[in-house]
């Protein structure tokens, strides 16, 4: 069965420091992969999405990068962390045939200070 | 743009009345759409999707969802809520540009009193 993985479950920061957070999946090959943050009391904003290796679809314009140099591993980050980075992130796949239906990872508290 | 609206920031209710979660959506073809619930510093879960026929699909949990297509409504029900559905609850519409892209509302928070 499929799974998705990530990591840290939670994260404290300065402002400034760098960030990496990995994601990776099992049990599913080509998957599409999602980067979503979710700020305090908001709803869910779609960052990244990739449907193949070194394929990324950035949606929103941010201190923030992505990238999957892996068929199976996506990775957020950052080379300087804002105040306004603070926030869950959550990394979601979803198959390319009948790839409506989203799987999340259990997600990233970021706290940046 | 596609976008997705839920007016209700949060919704409160007793253990055992009814629910319903109001969802609008703008979509310029036949929309994908489904209900997503995430509980406290957890990930989602997918608890109903429509695609095509049936207006009023079943999902997990005993929720359903009907789809009105005249409105550009597919809002959440629960004849009978449980202390454990108290959650946050999303809804979302999935693009087909450039591959699935979901788009979600912000959430409606929902209390269960006891």
């Amino acid at each position: 069965s499929q799974t998705i993985h990530q990591w840290p479950a939670t994260l404290v920061q300065p402002v400034g420091s760098p960030l990496s957070l990995e994601c990776t999946v099992e049990g599913t090959s080509n998957p599409n992969l999602y980067w979503y943050r979710q700020a305090a009391g908001r709803g869910l904003q779609l960052l990244f999405y990739s449907v193949g290796i070194g394929q990324i679809s950035s949606e929103v314009p941010q201190n923030l990068s992505a990238s999957r140099p892996q068929d199976r591993q996506f990775i957020l980050s950052s080379k300087k962390l804002l105040l306004s980075d603070s926030g869950f992130y959550l990394c979601a796949w979803s198959a390319v045939v009948g790839g409506e239906k989203l799987f999340f990872g259990s997600g990233t508290q970021l706290s940046v200070l | 743009a596609q976008s997705v609206t839920q007016p209700d920031i949060h919704i409160t209710v007793s253990e055992g009345a009814s629910l319903e979660l109001r969802c609008n959506y703008s979509y310029g073809a036949t929309p994908y759409l489904f209900w997503y619930v995430q509980s406290p510093g957890q990930g989602l879960q997918l608890l109903l999707k429509y695609f095509s026929g049936d207006t009023l699909v079943q999902g997990i949990k005993g929720f359903e969802a009907e789809f009105k297509r005249s409105q550009s409504s597919f809002n959440l029900r629960k004849p009978s809520v449980h202390w454990s559905d108290a959650a946050e609850y999303f809804c979302a519409v999935v693009t087909l540009t450039g591959g699935f892209k979901t788009i979600f509302g912000a959430g409606t928070r929902l209390f269960v009193k006891a």
